[in-house]
């Protein structure tokens, strides 16, 4: 299994207040994504690195920031959370781009914003 | 605009028969497709691919047709294992989007002993 882990893997939290979820790789792949899951939708990309400190915005990204300092470390923050961000999120690495490019997934992180 | 729309969202079949699950895009640039499985409470984890140069790939019990003319995947699994019940989603790429995949709503597999 690709070295993945999120954390915290459950959260609750209350409107309005920040949230930052992390997500922190082994493999070394340049390639970071934020994701979240909800019933109807699939998954939705929120945002990605292709590099420390280059991120771009996905489909929803709205409401979501990112930071990426570190290969490693890839962190998602929601500067107040509302509760249509209540939803499973997960980040996922990969090591190249473009066409035969696999993504693989860590846990996921289950956030609830009541 | 969903541009990976898997119309099924559940699939129930016996056990050894086979399972059929189906996806279908929009975007004529896309030119690579996965397919992942999902258990509850765990990541999604590849299953198998496909490129636009082909029209067929096979891994074990799995394998995946691609029809490029009708815009349209599908994931065959012979035979069904009751360990196979989960959660499908088929996602794409385009070159011309770099690392980014379209995923999929998911269909829901239920292999019954």
């Amino acid at each position: 299994d690709a070295g993945i882990t999120q954390s915290p893997r459950h959260k609750v939290t209350e409107t309005g207040t920040p949230v930052t979820l992390r997500c922190h790789q082994t493999e070394n792949h340049r390639y970071m994504y934020w994701y979240r899951q909800d019933p109807g939708h699939g998954l939705r990309l929120i945002h990605y690195s292709y590099g420390v400190k280059d991120t771009d915005k996905g489909e929803v990204s709205d409401g979501y920031s990112v930071s990426r300092s570190k290969t490693e470390d890839f962190l998602l923050t929601l500067e107040s959370a509302t509760s249509s961000q209540t939803s499973v999120y997960f980040c996922a690495i990969s090591e190249n781009s473009g066409t035969y490019n696999e993504q693989f997934f860590g846990p996921g992180t289950r956030l609830t914003v009541l | 605009d969903q541009q990976v729309k898997q119309n099924s969202p559940s699939l129930s079949v016996q056990e050894g028969r086979i399972s059929i699950l189906n996806c279908d895009y929009t975007n004529s640039m896309f030119d690579y497709f996965l397919w992942y499985k999902k258990y509850p409470a765990e990541g999604p984890t590849f299953l198998i691919s496909i490129s636009s140069i082909k029209d067929k790939n096979e891994d074990g019990r799995f394998t995946v047709f691609l029809n490029k003319s009708a815009k349209h995947l599908s994931l065959h699994i012979v035979p069904s294992q009751p360990g196979d019940s989960a959660v499908y989603f088929c996602a794409a790429s385009a070159e011309t989007s770099g690392s980014r995949l379209t995923f999929g709503e998911g269909t829901q597999l239920t292999v019954n002993p």
